[in-house]
């Protein structure tokens, strides 16, 4: 079993829709994050959290430390969000572990 | 654009080979931390070094080594490559390592092929 798991593995939306995404660790963590990466690669850093929720845009991330889990909400989808959402966990130093990720697609 | 670069951006080696990726992270990051993606996979931790010392590793073997300048760029070299090394090299730069909390900033990644 992974210790970073995410929900849905791949996700096809309209455009306009709330799209949820979901991740649950096993391990203890000092902070957790949402990355971006599109298809040839580039990472972009979203959200890191360690409690409570973020906002920026039309992104938002909660996180719940006693149940291990977060999720990232996208309100009002577009197409340009379509990329891959990976979550990823820190410990105790900076090494991220990181969930295998989920594929979102947009379409008009 | 996070200021990490990485070259080259795609790269085609034959087994057995040795190839050495860099990246070049923000001014005044002292750590760097390199990733291999196989793909449709999440990214593997394969080292982090903190001020040119390495600073932790993960499950690769001793064929994968690094190397960090006093200039914030820093090396990820393979030695004898093997078809399974095929993956999307990343590295990401971020303040002290105990910072855990510490946005961790992506170079675009180098695509290595091994023939």
């Amino acid at each position: 079993k992974n210790e970073v798991e995410q929900s849905p593995q791949n996700l096809t939306a309209q455009e306009g829709e709330f799209i949820t995404i979901n991740c649950s660790y096993s391990v203890g963590i000092s902070a957790l994050h949402w990355l971006q990466q599109h298809p040839g690669g580039g990472i972009v850093s979203l959200f890191m959290l360690s409690s409570g929720k973020k906002k920026h845009g039309r992104l938002i991330a909660t996180i719940n430390i006693q149940e291990k889990h977060s999720s990232l909400h996208i309100t009002a989808s577009h197409p340009r969000d379509s990329a891959v959402y990976i979550c990823a966990v820190t410990g105790t130093a900076s090494k991220l572990t990181f969930g295998t990720g989920t594929r979102l697609q947009v379409t008009l | 654009e996070t200021g990490v670069t990485q070259s080259p951006t795609h790269l085609i080696k034959t087994r057995g080979q040795q190839v050495t990726l860099r990246c070049s992270s923000q001014s005044g990051h002292n750590t760097v931390s390199w990733y291999q993606q196989a793909l449709g996979q999440g990214p593997q931790f394969i080292f982090q070094y903190y001020r040119e010392e390495e600073n932790g590793r993960g499950n690769f073997p001793p064929r994968f080594s690094g190397l960090q300048f006093p200039n914030y760029s820093s090396e990820l070299n393979v030695n004898a490559l093997e078809l399974d090394d095929s993956a999307l090299y990343l590295c990401a730069s971020s303040g002290a390592p105990g910072l855990s909390t510490d946005t961790q900033y992506f170079g675009p990644g180098t695509r290595l092929t091994v023939l």
